[in-house]
């Protein structure tokens, strides 16, 4: 168990561009989950899976947001046309089951949209 | 009305003191409550859960709920600098979905 993994750390982007960001979640969690961060503020939750089905997505997802988890393991979050907006952190978090002893964190992805 | 209320701090408190944080929920269904420490710049660590009303210890950490007020709080003994951090309260709403859902956090100092 290595916990859950974030990749890349770091992004800077130019607006308009598009930027991808992966998570390896605990190989044994079937849940997995991406949150969205800025200062001042907690985890904002985006969407979440369970295996490879993606079962609720905020309204804060706009179009330009998308995700996938195709073979139940790793997930992708893809961010199309990025807005200064866009700058946060980017969390993924994966729970056993329905999370009763809570989720863990991934170390996040910084995102810089210049 | 926000779902999950914390005062947004700082609060400081002296070397070996207790540190109290307190958060409201606004949602009776809710079920399942968390609280997680962010240091700066790094991600949520989980270190306390609580479901049922009434008292849970874990060494330093007491977490307390109160469902009838909606309030859950998280106590710190014997506070110590290391303990300076952002604590996150979050909750899940039975029949919400699976999410969890976060306050802003309050931040704590721990003062030598």
């Amino acid at each position: 168990d290595t916990g859950v993994s974030q990749d890349p750390r770091h992004k800077i982007t130019k607006r308009g561009q598009n930027v991808t960001f992966r998570c390896d979640p605990i190989s044994e969690h079937n849940r997995l989950y991406w949150y969205r961060q800025t200062l001042g503020q907690g985890p904002e939750f985006l969407t979440y899976f369970q295996n490879e089905a993606q079962l609720e997505k905020s309204r804060l997802l706009s179009d330009r947001f998308s995700a996938e988890r195709p073979k139940g393991s790793f997930s992708t979050l893809e961010i199309q046309r990025t807005e200064q907006g866009d700058s946060a952190m980017y969390l993924c978090a994966s729970s056993y089951g329905q999370g009763l002893d809570g989720y863990t964190f991934g170390s996040g992805t910084r995102l810089t949209v210049v | 009305q926000k779902e999950v209320e914390q005062n947004s701090g700082p609060l400081s408190v002296p070397e070996g003191a207790i540190a109290s944080l307190n958060c409201t929920y606004s949602d009776r269904g809710s079920q399942s409550f968390f609280w997680y420490r962010q240091y700066s710049g790094k991600s949520p660590e989980l270190i306390m859960s609580i479901y049922s009303n009434g008292d849970k210890e874990d060494g330093r950490f007491t977490a307390q709920l109160n469902k009838a007020s909606q309030y859950v709080s998280l106590l710190i003994r014997d506070s110590q600098p290391s303990d300076s951090a952002t604590y996150l309260c979050a909750v899940k709403v039975t029949g919400g979905g699976n999410k969890l859902t976060f306050g802003t956090g309050t931040q704590l100092k721990v003062e030598l």
